[in-house]
């Protein structure tokens, strides 16, 4: 099983910074199959990126997913105010097709 | 438009049993992955397992295989995740999902609101 590790747990950030998330996995995804979530309190989450760099449709280009083999960062240019929620990732290259534990973006 | 639309909030006892459900519209039922999965109270997301309508193949997590059992009747374009004998460790909020893109394992694209279980004596 591929054990996916985000850090930080907590970033606290300011509205019009960057926001630098990584998730390291604990081997090689295969095929870059690596997916990130936005999830919001009291909500279902939301797909963001796919295939380590692709946005789903609908996201805004200051969401940045970047990486390879077992390190892979999604980058949030510049903050806006509904940009604070929780990130998952999640790998879908190997079963089962975990997710990371997730970090927590809150506001500075 | 995709929808995936779960059943209501459930509270259950430890040791009885329980089937939720996720109807999907909108798409092709049989071509696309569905995946569940749970989230504890506080905590972060843990894939569970997925199932291809079109002919039930199912693929489990370690964690959750022979603890839960996935479904589906294509006939009626619906989901289903059940227990056989709840425990209180059981308590979750539940998510179906839909893979991103059909004929494959991808991402997850689309999601149902969640069904809220608790289960207390």
């Amino acid at each position: 099983e591929i054990v996916l590790t985000q850090s930080p747990g907590t970033l606290s950030l300011s509205p019009g910074e960057r926001a630098t998330l990584s998730c390291r996995a604990s081997q090689s995804v295969s095929n870059n199959y690596l997916a990130w979530y936005q999830q919001k309190p009291g909500q279902a989450p939301r797909l963001l990126i796919y295939g380590v760099s692709s946005r789903a449709t609908g996201i805004p280009d200051r969401f940045i997913g970047s990486g390879s083999g077992t390190d892979f960062t999604l980058t949030i240019s510049r903050l806006e105010p509904e940009d604070f929620a929780g990130y998952y990732c999640q790998q879908y290259g190997n079963s089962p097709y975990t997710f990371g534990q997730g970090t927590k973006l809150e506001i500075k | 438009e995709v929808q995936l639309v779960q059943s209501g909030a459930e509270v259950k006892k430890p040791g009885e049993s329980l089937k939720i459900s996720c109807k999907a519209s909108g798409y092709s039922f049989t071509y696309y992955w569905i995946a569940w999965v749970r989230q504890m109270p506080g905590k972060g997301l843990e894939w569970m397992g997925i199932i291809w309508p079109g002919d039930s193949e199912t693929r489990y997590s370690p964690s959750f295989q022979g603890q839960v059992t996935i479904s589906a009747d294509k006939s009626i374009g619906t989901a289903y995740l059940q227990w056989s004998s709840l425990k209180a460790s059981d308590t979750a909020m539940y998510y179906c999902a839909r893979h991103t893109f059909g004929g494959a394992v991808t991402s997850l694209g689309y999601w149902g609101q969640g069904t809220l279980v608790t289960v207390s004596s």
